[in-house]
Parts: C-alpha cells; structure tokens; sequence
C-alpha cells in the first residue's frame, strides 16, 4: 500500500512568496495531521483534522498559515507570505478514525525561505 | 501541562552492545506511547507502541520498550546494535485520538 505522500519534497523560494504543501493520506484514513520539525523546538502540531474537519489549530503559527483539506485524500498547507523564520521540515502524518492506530508519517518537505 | 523529556540529546554506542534510549512524560490521564525513528532526510517510522496490557512491548527491528507507571517512563531498548541503527530517535505520547506530543529526540550513533 501506498504510504502518506508529500509534495514538493524540496522548496526554496524567496521570502514574500506564498508556499504551499500537499499532502495526499493513506487510503482509508480520516485522521490526517500536518507537523513541523525545526532544530530549536523540535516536532510541533500545527493542526489536525478528522474527517477533513479541522479539530485543533492551536499550532498554526500565525494567521500566515493556513490549512484546508477539501477532500478524504488531500491536504495543503499554505504559507502567505513566507518568511524566513517558517524555514523547517513539514510533515504530514495520517491515521485511522480509531484512536489505537499509529499515525504513519510521509516522507516531509524541506522548505527553505531565503 | 503534558510533556515529553528525552534525556540524552546523543548517545554512541558501539556496534553489539546493548541500547537504552531514555523516555519520560507528564500526563494527566494514561497515555498512549510511541517511539518512532527518523534516518536523514526521510519521515518518521514506528517502532513500537503501547496502548494498554502488558507493559513489555515488542517492536520490528529487534527494540522493544518497557511501560513503568510509577517512573513515568517508557525507555526503548535493544540487546545488539547494528550499525544501520544510527538514525534519531523521538518518544511520544498522544491520548486516543488526539495529536502527538514529542520528545526533542535523541541521536545515535554507531562505531565499530
């Protein structure tokens, strides 16, 4: 089976862009999670959805962030406009409705704001 | 509030010996556990969980962990390294349901 996939893998962009991250779940899931991973505060939640509805925001940085999940089997996060400082690992994480299933997590992406 | 301490930022170890990565937490309620671990550059991949029953979990590639209530702890071990072991490692705790909260990980390497 087809893992949770992130795209772009990689992304520089100058800071001002708008940035966006896609998520596409594992088939079957209805929990889907969107974390970040920086060096100085380690794995954070940004936010979390069940059943594409947003549950817990309390993560999102700043009103810069946004997330949506328009369907069981997509996600984005957007970033408007990027800053340096959001430079970090993003990952997406998937998972069943029952809350004794692990989460499985994509392969993240890399975003660079110069 | 609800917290995860993983108190060694590095450890090394040498290739066969045995392995002990450190997990506590703070939660009210009884947690479910998790360790993961991250090779460079890729995502997070589960080892091992506990959710309820015996305290002593098995995981894949030879860990396993071990529930102590009292200590608060969740310590991940392995009875011989490989050297394909060296990655990070994160602790992490969650009610159903809910998101994780991790550790800030702890890196391992692997000399021979």
């Amino acid at each position: 089976d087809a893992g949770v996939i992130q795209s772009p893998r990689h992304e520089v962009t100058e800071m001002g862009q708008e940035v966006t991250l896609r998520c596409k779940p594992i088939s079957g899931h209805n929990s889907l999670f969107w974390y970040r991973q920086t060096m100085m505060r380690g794995l954070e939640l940004l936010i979390y959805f069940n059943n594409n509805v947003p549950i817990d925001d309390s993560g999102m940085p700043e009103d810069r962030f946004s997330a949506k999940m328009p369907n069981a089997s997509f996600s984005t996060l957007k970033i408007q406009p990027s800053e340096p400082r959001d430079s970090a690992v993003y990952f997406c994480a998937s998972r069943g409705l029952d809350g004794n299933q692990p989460q499985h997590f994509g392969d993240g992406t890399r975003l660079s704001i110069l | 509030a609800q917290s995860v301490t993983q108190p060694d930022i590095h450890i090394t170890v040498s290739e066969g010996a045995s392995l002990e990565l450190r997990c506590n937490y703070s939660y009210g309620a009884t947690p479910y556990l998790f360790w993961y671990v991250q090779s460079p550059g890729q995502g997070l991949q589960l080892l091992l969980k506990y959710f309820s029953g015996d305290t002593l979990v098995q995981g894949i590639k030879g860990f396993e962990a071990e529930f102590k209530r009292s200590q608060s702890s969740f310590n991940l071990r392995k009875p011989s390294v490989h050297w394909s072991d060296a990655a990070e490692y994160f602790c992490a705790v969650s009610q159903a349901g809910t998101a994780l909260i991790f550790g800030k990980g702890t890196t391992l390497s692997v000399s021979s």
